[in-house]
């Protein structure tokens, strides 16, 4: 079973709009972390952020902001005036204690940015 | 190394031959992943290292695959009799520690580019 979901397959904004994508996890454990990557085009695999389940609060990062949820389940991602280097595929992952912290990513969210 | 550094960047196989894929983690990392990028997919998940524990097999996606870790370091990722479906970028990844007080995140090498022909 898919254990992150990012139902935003693709998004495409102009340049300036704000952005956000979702993704919604699924756990039974009380302690795991969640994460988001950016794979520009060039390929790498960049960390955004990571958050643990007992850490609530909301985190900002210049332009970035994520909104995490536990009464949800949702770990959402959001960009503010966005910009054509946003451009990539954005991925949220899922480190529970029961899978041994092995992280599950989500199948990704592409997110394209036009001038 | 200062990164996770894989090898070959890029292979060109014939269908039916073997082929070997290396990932040199951070040192000092105890955990290590691989991961299969297949063009405009997601991350499928094949394995996981964490220390001296048994790896988690679960995402190997048939016998034909299998992988390695030797000395808690230097892991291959081996994939017998390869199929054209097998085509696909393979990413490993390594990690501080993969338990709950050490937990962080995971670095990400520039992948090997398979191509089965």
């Amino acid at each position: 079973a898919q254990k992150v979901t990012q139902a935003q397959t693709e998004i495409s904004v102009v340049e300036k709009e704000d952005v956000t994508l979702d993704c919604v996890y699924e756990t039974r454990d009380t302690t795991y972390y969640l994460f988001w990557y950016k794979q520009p085009p060039s390929g790498e695999l960049v960390f955004l952020i990571r958050r643990n389940s007992f850490d609530e609060q909301n985190e900002i990062s210049g332009r970035y902001s994520w909104n995490f949820q536990k009464s949800t389940s949702s770990f959402n991602f959001t960009i503010t005036a966005s910009q054509v280097v946003d451009s990539a595929v954005y991925f949220c992952a899922l480190s529970e204690a029961s899978s041994g912290y092995a992280l599950n990513f989500g199948k990704g969210t592409s997110l394209l940015v036009t001038p | 190394g200062a990164g996770v550094s894989q090898s070959p960047s890029n292979k060109v196989t014939e269908k039916g031959k073997d082929v070997e894929l290396r990932c040199d983690p951070i040192s000092g990392h105890t955990a290590l992943y691989w991961y299969r990028q297949s063009l405009g997919q997601g991350l499928e998940f094949l394995i996981y290292f964490q220390g001296n524990s048994a790896p988690d097999k679960s995402g190997l996606p048939s016998d034909r695959f299998s992988a390695e870790r030797t000395g808690g370091s230097v892991s291959t990722l081996t994939i017998q009799r390869t199929q054209q479906e097998d085509s696909a970028v393979y990413l490993c990844a390594s990690s501080l520690d993969g338990t709950y007080l050490m937990n962080t995140e995971a670095f990400f090498g520039q992948g090997t580019r398979l191509t089965v022909v």
